[in-house]
């Protein structure tokens, strides 16, 4: 399983963009990369998921360089209630789902 | 997405008991589901993996006798946290993938678990 890392925490205010950058520098070629936002004291909620170039739903953004080694969340216009935490983790579909730290998004008025 | 139903959301009981957590997919068959407990401020923990039909895997560190995980069918799997003490006060979080091929995971609500 690829090791994921991210910035422990991040600062933001309403109506910027945020993007939540991921190292993966160990990523196997049938790896994908996934990330889940958590609210305090509920189960991850899915956001997107990738495996390469850039994806994007009607919440965020996923872009994937070539290489794969790394990814990046962009959350555009956050508000007060996209704070939260997100992880990111990368794996393939037999693999267990392991966490890493997530970076803690905190938004301000 | 697909949803996953963890019950009870909040549960307190007395140092020594034991008690179940029910997680259940319930508009989809879970090939896979995981188990989770997350201290406050902490990520999740995984503490054990569990296929239909067959025994679950715990991660190293997890003792599979104090923590019971049956995945009986392909819609619910139970963990029992026996003989429980204060220090197993945590929040439990379940997860099921729906089939060999599928990345992604839903996630249970949660489990609020106070030993007093």
């Amino acid at each position: 399983l690829a090791k994921t890392t991210q910035p422990i925490s991040m600062d933001s205010y309403e109506g910027q963009e945020v993007n939540i950058t991921c190292s993966h520098n160990n990523i196997a070629t049938n790896d994908y990369i996934t990330w889940y936002q958590q609210f305090p004291s509920q189960g991850p909620r899915f956001i997107i998921q990738g495996y390469k170039t850039k994806v994007t739903n009607e919440v965020a953004s996923l872009f994937i360089p070539a290489d794969r080694k790394s990814s990046t969340l962009s959350l555009p216009r956050v508000s007060l209630s996209d704070t939260a935490v997100y992880y990111c983790l990368v794996g393939g579909d037999t693999d267990k789902l392991i966490f890493g730290t997530g970076t803690r998004l905190q938004v301000f008025p | 997405g697909a949803v996953v139903s963890q019950h009870p959301s909040r549960v307190i009981c007395k140092s020594g008991t034991s008690v179940k957590i029910e997680c259940r997919s319930l508009d989809f068959q879970a090939t896979t589901m995981f188990w989770y407990r997350q201290f406050p401020k902490q990520s999740l923990m995984l503490m054990a993996t569990s296929n239909e039909g067959s025994k679950a895997t715990y991660e190293q560190g997890v003792e599979k006798d104090k923590f019971l995980i049956n995945h009986a069918s392909l819609t619910l799997s139970t963990l029992t946290v026996t003989s429980a003490h204060p220090e197993d006060s945590s929040f439990y979080i379940c997860s099921a993938r729906e089939r060999v091929g599928q990345t992604e995971a839903f996630f249970g609500q949660g489990t609020r678990l106070t030993v007093v």
